[in-house]
């Protein structure tokens, strides 16, 4: 079966704007979780969603919000694009209500300019 | 301090040889996680432990519950070998995992 999907692969964008990234999971997963990755601080939990309910989230600003979707897919927000928010952003999927079995998507990788 | 501990950060080890990372932690954890992430981003889930220890192919994972430890092996190594390994925690009772700073191994031929 077809692996986590995210979308787009690559996005370069200004300081002020905003950003939608997209996660389609893995078919019958209905748990999503995203993910930040930089260089200085390593991969930190964003958020965690399950049946379209927001269970979990990091400590990230208000800027980053994300959403589930009924058919478990879930786009993130990130307004008011600052460079620090420069990153891989990754996505998993599992099937059920925990993280047991998680399976990440490529990611996306976001330059802010 | 980091709730979950790697070492080493830095791996260099030549074709064949017998290698370990090791992963410490310090709260209650539902699942710990190996991660092995190639360069291009993508990260493939390895191992996925609750307690003991699994085998696949010449990858071994082994938790310690009591002693809040794990170790990830990986004999007659190899330069695909090459990667970053992460060890994640699923914390007890949230819906988050919570990340080691990875383990950069590299393998020469």
């Amino acid at each position: 079966k077809a692996g986590v999907t995210q979308t787009p692969r690559y996005l370069i964008k200004t300081r002020g704007q905003q950003v939608t990234l997209s996660c389609s999971p893995i078919s019958g997963h209905r748990s999503v979780s995203w993910y930040q990755q930089t260089p200085g601080q390593g991969l930190q939990f964003l958020f965690e969603y399950f049946s379209e309910t927001q269970r979990n989230k990091g400590n990230f600003p208000g800027r980053f919000s994300g959403r589930q979707f009924s058919n478990s897919r879930s786009e993130m927000n990130v307004s008011t694009l600052e460079l620090g928010d420069s990153a891989l952003y990754l996505c998993a999927s599992s099937p059920g209500s925990t993280l047991l079995g998680a399976f990440f998507g490529q990611g996306t990788r976001l330059t802010v300019v | 301090k980091n709730e979950v501990e790697q070492s080493p950060q830095n791996l260099t080890a030549q074709e064949g040889e017998f290698i370990t990372i090791n992963c410490s932690y310090s709260v209650g954890i539902s699942a710990l996680h190996w991660l092995q992430q190639h360069p291009g981003g993508g990260i493939v889930s390895l191992f996925m432990l609750s307690s003991g220890k699994k085998k696949h192919g010449r990858l071994i994972a082994t938790i310690n519950i009591q002693e809040k430890h794990s170790s990830l092996h990986i004999t007659a190594s190899h330069p695909r070998d090459s990667a970053v390994y992460i060890c994640a925690v699923s914390i007890q009772g949230a819906q988050k995992l919570v990340f080691g700073q990875g383990t950069r191994l590299t393998i020469n031929p």
